[in-house]
């Protein structure tokens, strides 16, 4: 039972551009998300997080945007850069499930130049 | 530095012989957390401790075990039950009732 999901594997874009990486949720209890970013054979890294009680959170060229009525977040970078190439994961925090972190299966975000 | 530092980086063993994965963080969190990463799969929870002596399983709990004897330490064994245990292995700690987590930098295990 998957209650965090990361639909797209991949997601190529160009320099410059936005990237969009998109995070579906199923447990409405979830009160915090978080978005990690993880380079191979190293431990992720944190990104931004937002609040279940709010709708954006903003941190530099990075936008997290959360949907409650359809349990649908989203990471805006806004621009891309090579650097920002890298694994994404959207976590989910469950405060009545012991404090844990509930992890997508990851986004594989490459930036060409 | 304060961190959590997980060893060895890469660990090879023989099928049937347990294994024990070290993490340790002088971050003074109460919380510790131990993932598993497979291809495609995400992370996924094994075991995590909120607090000394007192440890949960997670959704993958099977053929592991933990302790934490120690807020500093939270080692896991992997057990000759555990049927598919070459993975990376990445350890977590985070201050109680905060949701931010900081992640050790993993130990490859592979199993031959």
């Amino acid at each position: 039972d998957q209650q965090v999901k990361q639909n797209s594997p991949s997601l190529s874009v160009q320099e410059g551009r936005i990237s969009i990486l998109n995070c579906d949720y199923t447990n409405s209890m979830f009160d915090y998300f978080l978005w990690y970013k993880k380079y191979p054979a190293e431990g992720p890294t944190f990104l931004i997080s937002i609040s279940s009680i709010k709708d954006k959170n903003e941190d530099g060229r990075f936008t997290v945007f959360l949907n409650k009525s359809a349990k649908h977040l989203s990471l805006h970078i806004v621009p891309s850069q090579p650097g920002d190439s890298a694994v994404y994961f959207c976590a989910a925090h469950s405060y009545n499930q012991g404090g844990k972190l509930i992890f997508g299966q990851g986004t594989e975000l490459s930036v060409k130049p | 530095d304060g961190g959590i530092t997980q060893s060895p980086k890469y660990l090879f063993r023989k099928e049937g012989q347990n294994v024990t994965l070290s993490c340790e963080q002088n971050l003074n969190h109460d919380a510790m957390y131990w993932y598993r990463q497979d291809p495609g799969q995400g992370l996924r929870l094994i075991y995590y401790s909120q607090i000394v002596n007192d440890f949960q399983k997670g959704d993958i709990a099977e053929g592991y075990s933990v302790s934490r004897e120690k807020k500093e330490s939270f080692p896991l064994t992997v057990t000759s039950a555990q049927k598919n245990p070459t993975a990376f292995y990445l350890c977590a700690s985070s201050i109680k009732g905060h949701t931010e987590a900081f992640f050790g930098q993993g130990t490859r295990l592979t199993v031959v």
